[in-house]
């Protein structure tokens, strides 16, 4: 199957400091991209998609000036937290799909925690 | 926007007994339906997918039906096994951009 790629797969830092997120597709060409975040023992909620090569979609609640997201190239989508708070600490997923109406392939996850 | 809801919330099941678990969906546009397998920690795996224009599909012991005019599908596990333990999520896609709806999870246990 197709391989997506997250870096890092965790991280600590401090309130008020930024975190950039990583999303590589290893395989295939990827021109939209997804962003879900994922409180403990609840479900996967969308964030935003990301569009290669123009502004991404932010789901209604998502702040689009706290939630950075840059899909420079057709493998690479970047989720920069900006200004983090402790109510950021989530795990954060990401996922690409070969093709329209496909299977999701998922990022390892990348386990956020804002002390 | 699309709405899915999950039951039962968790599952407890011996082992060698089957697990179902239900989803209901809210737009009818919706016609793609996975199921995905998480273990604490990692990431959602595809375990088995269903479209719109089939009702049902089976894979040795994980089957999926679906009715198009309830609006719901529901993931079957028959013979459980211990690794079958995970929190299971069912999705829907409207396929106009690939975007996946969760529902809201089903922790199966299976005790031995």
């Amino acid at each position: 199957g197709a391989v997506v790629s997250q870096h890092p797969s965790w991280v600590i830092c401090k309130s008020g400091t930024s975190v950039k997120i990583e999303c590589r597709s290893l395989d295939f060409q990827a021109t939209t991209m997804f962003w879900y975040r994922q409180f403990p023992k609840q479900s996967l909620m969308l964030m935003a998609t990301s569009n290669e090569g123009s502004k991404a979609t932010y789901e209604q609640g998502v702040e689009k000036d706290k939630f950075l997201i840059n899909h420079a190239s057709l493998t690479l989508s970047t989720l920069t937290v900006t200004s983090a708070h402790p109510e950021d600490s989530s795990f954060y997923i990401c996922s690409a799909n070969r093709g329209w109406n496909t299977e999701a392939f998922f990022g390892q996850g990348t386990r956020l925690t804002v002390v | 926007g699309e709405n899915v809801e999950q039951h039962p919330s968790t599952l407890s099941v011996q082992e060698g007994d089957s697990a179902v678990i239900k989803c209901t969906y809210s737009d009818s546009a919706s016609n793609y339906f996975p199921w995905y397998k998480q273990e604490l920690g990692k990431r959602p795996q595809l375990i088995i997918d269903i479209r719109s224009n089939v009702g049902e599909k089976k894979d040795q012991r994980i089957a999926v039906t679906l009715n198009k005019t309830a609006k719901h599908f529901s993931l079957h596990i028959t013979e459980t096994q211990p690794e079958d333990s995970a929190v299971y999520f069912c999705a829907a896609d409207t396929g106009t951009a690939s975007k996946l709806t969760f529902g809201t999870g089903t922790r199966l246990q299976v005790t031995l």
